[in-house]
């Protein structure tokens, strides 16, 4: 089957840095997203990887090793607004399907 | 300009009825896909449409079903409701065609079964 694995909760205080592991076992795979979602409101995009290594926006940076099947989500410069669940997703070649990690629960501490 | 507009936002039915939910997606948009969220299964897809044809289903009963219209707009229908199909669920809406690594979501209709 397809599963991507990824921590269900992490707390960090403001201004730390936080990284969100994410292993994935998926057919097709195309790439691996990164949406977040505070409560009570819609995934938003983050991030995109393609091929293997770091692509950086702004405080956020995401990373992918295919040979690995890992990718992970780094968060720096920790503020309160970050709290909210984090999810990766594996992009498939065929269509517009992904298929979604358990999502981490970030929650950032005075 | 706009986005992902879900209507109803918030709805409550009893087991055994139906609903039917909609999606109006980004203007120019065409991929229009359809996912349940719930606090033990997490972000499940359920199925994409393009151009008014279904490309991808996710695991759901047959009791899922859904369309899409020729503006794009899109509808998804689940009938004979159980409790568990107690959700949020999230219509996304993609301008690529294929691969879509941006998926543009509503803000979700949350539907609660009693």
């Amino acid at each position: 089957g397809q599963s991507l694995e990824q921590p269900s909760e992490v707390t960090a205080v403001e201004g730390a840095i936080v990284q969100i592991n994410c292993t994935y076992q998926t057919s097709g795979f195309y790439g691996l997203s990164w949406y977040q979602q505070h409560d009570g409101g819609a995934p938003t995009f983050l991030s995109y990887n393609a091929l293997d290594g770091l692509e950086e926006t702004g405080r956020f940076s995401s990373f992918l090793s295919r040979s690995d099947s890992y990718g992970y989500l780094l968060l720096q410069e920790l503020q309160m607004k970050d709290s909210a669940s984090y999810f990766c997703a594996a992009v498939k070649a065929a269509g517009n399907k992904l298929t979604f990690g358990g999502g981490t629960r970030v929650l950032v501490k005075p | 300009k706009a986005g992902v507009t879900q209507t109803p936002r918030y709805l409550i039915k009893t087991r055994g009825q139906q609903v039917t939910l909609s999606c109006s997606p980004i203007s120019g948009h065409r991929s229009v896909s359809w996912y349940q969220q719930t606090p033990g299964q997490g972000l499940q897809f359920l199925f994409e449409y393009f151009s008014e044809t279904q490309r991808n289903k996710g695991n759901f009963p047959g009791r899922f079903s859904g369309r899409q219209f020729s503006n794009s707009r899109s509808e998804m229908n689940v009938s004979t409701l159980e409790l568990g199909d107690s959700a949020l669920y999230l219509c996304a809406s993609s301008l690529q065609g294929t691969g879509a690594n941006v998926l543009t979501f509503g803000a979700g209709s949350r539907l609660t079964v009693l």
